[in-house]
C-alpha cells in the first residue's frame, strides 16, 4: 500500500512570483509514477505533471517543475511566475502497477493574489 | 483531443434510491476507474475495470455498488440503495493500455455530482 502526505493545507503566492507546493510519500514498491493534479473550481481534475520514479531527472512542464528527491521520498512541485488562473487546489499522487490505481494526498489550496 | 466524458453532471436523489453514473472513456483505452470526493476531501479510488472484471476495488466499494460495461462504450458505476453519506463528486477516469508504462497516465473525466437527500 502507499500513502501520499500533503501537509500544508493552504498556500498564497503573489502574482509572477514562484510557489513550493510540498509532498512526501510512502511506498514499498520499486517501479512508481508520481503526479501532481489541479482541480480548480469547477472541480475537474487536470495532470499538471508526472514523474517516472526510474528518472533520475526533474520534470519540467513550462511553468511548472518538480523536485523529486527520491530517497527522502518527497515530490515537489514549483510554479514559477504564478499566474491567477493557477489558484486551485492542487493534489500530490502516486502510481503502482501492483495495485492500479492511483493514491492522492488531503490537496492543498493555492491562492494567487493580483 | 480526445476526452472523457460524464452523465449526469449533477444527478439529486433521494436517500434508498438507485443510482447509476455513467462514464464515456476514450476509446483505445482498456483500464477504467471510479474515484470519488466527498466535498473539501481527497479524491479517493473505488473500483479499477480490466477486460470485463474488477481488477481490484478499495473497502468503500461494498455490495451497494457495482460496476459494469454494457457496451463497447460506457462504463458505468451504479449505487443500489444511496446512503447520505454517499454525496460527493464521482470521477471517471481510463488509461491506455495493460503495462505500467502507459497505464500510469489516467485521463479523468468531468465528474458527476451526486447529491443524496
Amino acid at each position: 500500500a502507499q500513502t501520499v502526505t500533503q501537509s500544508q493545507p493552504e498556500m498564497s503566492v503573489q502574482e509572477a512570483e514562484t510557489v513550493t507546493l510540498s509532498c512526501t510519500y510512502d511506498t514499498s514498491e520499486s517501479d512508481y509514477y508520481l503526479f501532481w493534479y489541479k482541480q480548480p473550481p469547477s472541480r475537474q481534475m487536470i495532470l499538471v505533471i508526472r514523474q517516472e520514479a526510474y528518472k533520475q531527472q526533474n520534470a519540467t512542464e513550462n511553468r511548472f517543475s518538480v523536485n523529486f528527491q527520491k530517497a527522502a521520498k518527497s515530490f515537489s512541485l514549483k510554479i514559477s511566475d504564478s499566474q491567477l488562473g493557477d489558484a486551485a487546489m492542487y493534489f500530490c499522487a502516486c502510481f503502482t502497477g501492483a495495485n492500479s490505481k492511483l493514491t492522492f494526498g488531503k490537496g492543498i489550496t493555492l491562492s494567487v493574489r493580483p | 483531443e480526445p476526452e472523457v466524458t460524464q452523465t449526469p453532471s449533477h444527478q439529486v436523489t433521494q436517500m434508498g434510491q438507485e443510482v447509476i453514473l455513467r462514464c464515456v472513456p476514450i476509446s483505445n483505452h482498456l483500464y477504467f476507474y471510479w474515484y470519488r470526493q466527498i466535498l473539501g476531501q481527497k479524491v479517493e479510488f473505488l473500483v479499477s475495470f480490466y477486460n470485463n472484471e474488477i481488477s481490484e476495488k478499495s473497502e468503500i466499494f461494498d455490495d451497494q455498488f457495482s460496476v459494469e460495461r454494457p457496451d463497447g462504450s460506457n462504463f458505468t458505476l451504479k449505487i443500489r440503495s444511496t446512503k447520505l453519506e454517499d454525496s460527493a463528486m464521482y470521477f471517471c477516469a481510463s488509461s491506455e493500455d495493460v503495462g505500467l508504462a502507459a497505464a500510469y497516465e489516467q485521463y479523468f473525466g468531468p465528474g458527476t455530482r451526486l447529491t443524496v437527500t
